[in-house]
């Protein structure tokens, strides 16, 4: 079935040790997007892509960085994580501009030691 | 600004009983709206979407919405819940063109048996 696939599903990191999350889909749909997650809350947007043209909210930190290196593949870097950076990390996919649905995948639960 | 509320956090009612969860909106324009159901520890999933036409839409588990401009509301209903509908809910807008999603803060259902 075609879907988004994120991997990890659960992801323990250290307080500053990088780590990367990863997102596949098999929908070859245009955009992507990462977003966090945390308990009780609305997902909020970190950034996306469309295509190769990333786009970044106004308000993610400069510790979030992501890479797209093909359609199928997005991932996201967290260079120096803090303990408020534990969170649930949801990509979506969407196969054009907004209006349409976004499809999710299961998510990433990261956790800082 | 764009914005979407979700006014009751939490709702609990008995299996079988009817079901409605509200959401209003904030927008511009004509909106793209999206009701999505998250299970704990998972992605979300669309349950349905209103892009224009017919104001009531059906969706999938049998749950419908219907789009009421005059009140920017797109409220979500199901006539008999069953026990498995126990999840958040989270109403979102699209906004065409600028690849964005608003998520309400989501409300929690609860099943009594």
């Amino acid at each position: 079935d075609a879907m988004v696939i994120q991997n990890p599903r659960y992801q323990v990191t250290q307080f500053g040790k990088p780590v990367t999350l990863s997102c596949s889909q098999t929908l070859n749909h245009n955009v992507m997007y990462w977003y966090q997650q945390k308990s009780s809350q609305a997902p909020k947007l970190l950034f996306h892509y469309y295509d190769k043209d990333f786009n970044n909210e106004a308000d993610t930190p400069d510790n979030f960085q992501s890479r797209r290196p093909n359609t199928s593949f997005c991932f996201l870097d967290i260079r120096s994580p803090g303990l408020g950076d534990a969170a649930m990390y949801l990509c979506a996919t969407s196969r054009d501009k907004a209006g349409q649905p976004q499809h999710f995948g299961d998510g990433t639960r990261l956790s800082i030691l | 600004a764009q914005s979407v509320t979700q006014p009751d956090i939490h709702i609990t009612v008995s299996e079988g009983a009817s079901l409605e969860l509200r959401c209003n909106y904030s927008y511009g324009a004509t909106p793209y709206l999206f009701w999505y159901v998250q299970s704990p520890g998972q992605g979300l999933q669309l349950l349905l979407k209103y892009f224009s036409g017919d104001t009531l839409v059906q969706g999938i588990k049998g749950f419908e919405a219907e789009f009421k401009r005059s009140q920017s509301s797109f409220n979500l209903r199901k006539p008999s819940v069953h026990w498995s509908d126990a999840a958040e809910y989270f109403c979102a807008v699209g906004v065409y063109n600028f690849n964005k999603f608003y998520f309400g803060s989501g409300t929690k259902l609860n099943v009594k048996p």
